[in-house]
C-alpha cells in the first residue's frame, strides 16, 4: 500500500496569513492526488484533483502543486472559514490512502 | 443538484451486522463509481471501499476485507455496505462519495460526499 505522509500535523496561523502544506508519497504517484478540506462535524469538501485542479466552486486562494512523490497544498490570505483540518489522498492505486491530516488552527 | 444521502447507522454488538445505504440524486448514479470511507472517532480519514459503475470491479481495504461487502442497484439509485462481524474497531462515521468521472474506474478523484452515518459497535 501507497503510505501518505503530511507535514506538519498541526498549524497555528493567522488570518490574513498563507501557509502551506506537504504531503509526501511512498511511491511515485505521477499528478493522482487530492485535498480535502473537513471542519468539525462535517464531512470532507474536495477541494483540488489531479494535484493541482481545483474543483468547481472552489476558490483560487487555494492552490496545489507537485508531482511524483511530493505535494504541497497553499492556502492564501487565510479567513476565519479556512481553519480546519486537511487530507491528502492518492488515487493511483487501490487501496487509496489518505494522509493523517493537517489541523490549521488560529493563532 | 448532486447530492449523496446515508442512513442505516445505529448502535450494534459486537460480533453483528448492518447494512448501510447511500441514496444518490441529481447525476446519472449508473456511470459513476462510488466510494465509503469512515472516519472512527478523533481520527482521521479511512479509505474503505470502491465499486465500479456497473458492480463489475470492487476493492476493499484490508481491514474490512473478507467482513464488509459493497454493493449497489443502479435501479434504485442506491450504494450499500453491508458490514458483517463488526467489532469496536469498526465505530465510526461512514461517507459515501462519488467519483469524479463517468465510467472510469482507475486514476479519478472522489468530488461529492454524503453527510455521513453513524455506526457505533458497542455492548
Amino acid at each position: 500500500d501507497i503510505q501518505m505522509t503530511q507535514s506538519p500535523s498541526s498549524l497555528s496561523a493567522s488570518v490574513g496569513d498563507g501557509v502551506t502544506i506537504t504531503c509526501r508519497a511512498s511511491l511515485g504517484i505521477s499528478n493522482y492526488l487530492a485535498w480535502f478540506q473537513q471542519k468539525p462535524g462535517k464531512a470532507p469538501k474536495s477541494l483540488i484533483y489531479a494535484a493541482s485542479s481545483l474543483q468547481s466552486g472552489v476558490p483560487s486562494k487555494f492552490s496545489g502543486s507537485g508531482s511524483g512523490t511530493d505535494f504541497t497544498l497553499t492556502i492564501s490570505s487565510l479567513q476565519p472559514e479556512d481553519f480546519a483540518t486537511y487530507y491528502c489522498q492518492q488515487y493511483n492505486s487501490y487501496p487509496y490512502t489518505f494522509g493523517q491530516g493537517t489541523k490549521l488552527e488560529i493563532k | 443538484q448532486v447530492q449523496l444521502v446515508e442512513s442505516g447507522g445505529g448502535v450494534v454488538q459486537p460480533g453483528r451486522s448492518l447494512r448501510l445505504s447511500c441514496a444518490a440524486s441529481g447525476f446519472t448514479f449508473s456511470s459513476y463509481g462510488m466510494h465509503w470511507v469512515r472516519q472512527a472517532p478523533g481520527k482521521g480519514l479511512e479509505w474503505v471501499a470502491v465499486i465500479s459503475y456497473d458492480g463489475s470491479n470492487k476493492y476493499y481495504a484490508d481491514s474490512v476485507k473478507g467482513r464488509f461487502t459493497i454493493s449497489r442497484d443502479n435501479s434504485k439509485n442506491t450504494l450499500y455496505l453491508q458490514m458483517n462481524s463488526l467489532g469496536s474497531e469498526d465505530t465510526a462515521v461512514y461517507y459515501c462519495a462519488k467519483k469524479d468521472t463517468a465510467m472510469v474506474f482507475y486514476y479519478c478523484a472522489l468530488d461529492v460526499w454524503g453527510q455521513g452515518t453513524t455506526v457505533t459497535v458497542s455492548s
